[in-house]
């Protein structure tokens, strides 16, 4: 059984930053690509980063790119999204997903429980 | 990209049959068979309930159904139960620079 657990989350400074954490089990981790995904209550979904199960590729949303960093430790079975240069309209719950396949694929197939970040003076 | 346009809110009745559109453009709905459904009740994780337009994954109910007709998808729901009340958002592929992209999510309601 797929098993994703944000943590990482909480209240934040603008122009602060936030390193997120997502730990991954049931599931042979090093064999999926996975995604990053916020909602927001006046936004919605938001699709923020995936990356490759090798972290061979990285792509971004235009929002967060140059700001956000992906990245994956296979060995941890743990995935990471780097958050800086955090603004107020990022605040919203994070969602650590995977993918149905490990590389090329759009579909998420599972989603964590979400962790909460607040950006805010 | 902009955000899919999708509406609101749409309502039926339990056993009536609904659909949800989903509009986009011909640089993600429009160019690439690559259309997937998340189904989200508050307090819970989103669900993939369709995949590719029209795959269900295993376990999900053959009530839910999809298609696409140029720039825009669309999830039907068939059989209206209850627990189908919740906040379904699609999302699209978009090409290898915006990559993934998801609509603004429709409540259901189900009176």
């Amino acid at each position: 059984q797929v098993h994703l657990v944000e943590s990482g989350g909480g209240a934040v400074q603008p122009g602060g930053s936030l390193r997120l954490s997502c730990s991954a089990s049931g599931f042979s981790f090093s064999n999926y690509a996975m995604h990053w995904v916020r909602l927001s209550p006046g936004r919605g979904l938001e699709w923020l980063s995936v990356i490759w199960h090798d972290s061979t590729n990285e792509y971004y949303a235009d929002s967060v790119r140059g700001r956000f960093t992906i990245s994956r430790d296979n060995s941890k079975n743990t995935l990471y999204l780097q958050m800086n240069s955090l603004r107020v309209d990022d605040t919203a719950m994070y969602y650590c997903a995977k993918a149905d396949a490990a590389a090329g694929t759009v579909t998420i197939e599972y989603w964590g429980q979400g962790t909460v970040v607040t950006v805010s003076s | 990209q902009s955000a899919l346009t999708q509406p609101a809110s749409v309502s039926g009745s339990p056993g009536q049959s609904i659909t949800i559109s989903c509009t986009g453009s011909n640089s993600n709905i429009g160019a690439y068979p690559l259309v997937s459904w998340y189904q989200k009740h508050p307090g819970e994780a989103p669900k993939l309930i369709l995949f590719e337009g029209s795959r269900r994954p295993s376990g999900v109910s053959d009530r839910f159904s999809g298609s696409k007709s140029g720039n825009t998808a669309s999830l039907t729901i068939s059989g209206l139960q209850t627990d189908d009340e919740a906040d379904y958002y699609c999302c699209s592929y978009a090409g290898s620079s915006a990559f993934l992209i998801f609509g603004g999510g429709t409540k259901l309601i189900v009176l």
